[in-house]
């Protein structure tokens, strides 16, 4: 497609529920980042993918954090026993290739709340 | 560990004003910096970088950049302010170790006012 994709755009979930966010990134870019942003904060790394590969998870806050892209394509952000705190909006970011000098594509994003 | 500061939470600036948004970084080795504006609802769209050479970089929508290594700075800047300039702006660097990934700062929201 002609950007990065996310959905869904809006996400309410009750505490402990289980929560799964899409990224349909621009086609053949080889990179992938979620980013976590907090209401009045800028956006924080979670997690990168280079093709299929999790090359770096580093920034995930907890292991009820769980990204996968199986195909190296389309990636989902899953959140397992979702938790106030969790409240954010997730960013979707993709890059043409492995270098920084690419630029990176960020999706709009998909707001979660945890009621 | 790479990291960027925007000193001011809120900037508020008279349309046809020149504006500045505040960026300073801390860096091991080189500076790579980036601004990014986000409108409500939107994804983060660039709006410019510094990797090297001119101390001025010109982007999109009229905004430029001033690299300064003495002041370790990087403000954003325009000319003339226009209504549709307000927006949440980020000062990001790269961090090139590994993922080569973006840190931002926590953000300035722009107010320019008719």
């Amino acid at each position: 497609g002609a950007g990065v994709s996310q959905s869904p755009r809006y996400k309410v979930a009750k505490r402990g529920q289980d929560v799964a966010l899409r990224c349909d990134p621009i086609s053949g870019h080889v990179s992938l980042f979620w980013y976590q942003q907090a209401l009045g904060q800028g956006p924080e790394f979670l997690t990168y993918f280079q093709n299929e590969a999790q090359l770096d998870k580093s920034g995930l806050p907890s292991d009820r954090f769980f990204a996968e892209r199986p195909e190296g394509s389309v990636s989902t952000l899953k959140i397992q026993r979702t938790q106030q705190e969790d409240s954010a909006v997730y960013l979707c970011a993709s890059s043409l290739g492995g270098d920084w000098r690419y630029g990176y594509t960020f999706g709009s994003g998909t707001r979660l709340t945890v009621v | 560990a790479q990291s960027v500061a925007q000193p001011e939470d809120q900037v508020n600036v008279a349309e046809g004003n020149p504006l500045t948004v505040k960026c300073t970084y801390s860096v091991s080795g080189n500076p790579y910096l980036f601004w990014y504006v986000q409108y409500p609802n939107r994804g983060l769209q660039f709006l410019l970088k510094y990797i090297t050479g001119d101390n001025l970089v010109k982007g999109s929508y009229g905004f430029e950049a001033e690299f300064n290594k003495s002041q370790t700075s990087f403000h954003l800047k325009k000319p003339s302010a226009l209504v549709s300039d307000s927006a949440l702006y980020f000062c990001a660097v790269i961090d090139v170790q590994g993922a080569q990934k973006l840190v931002f700062g926590q953000g300035t929201r722009l107010t320019i006012n008719p």
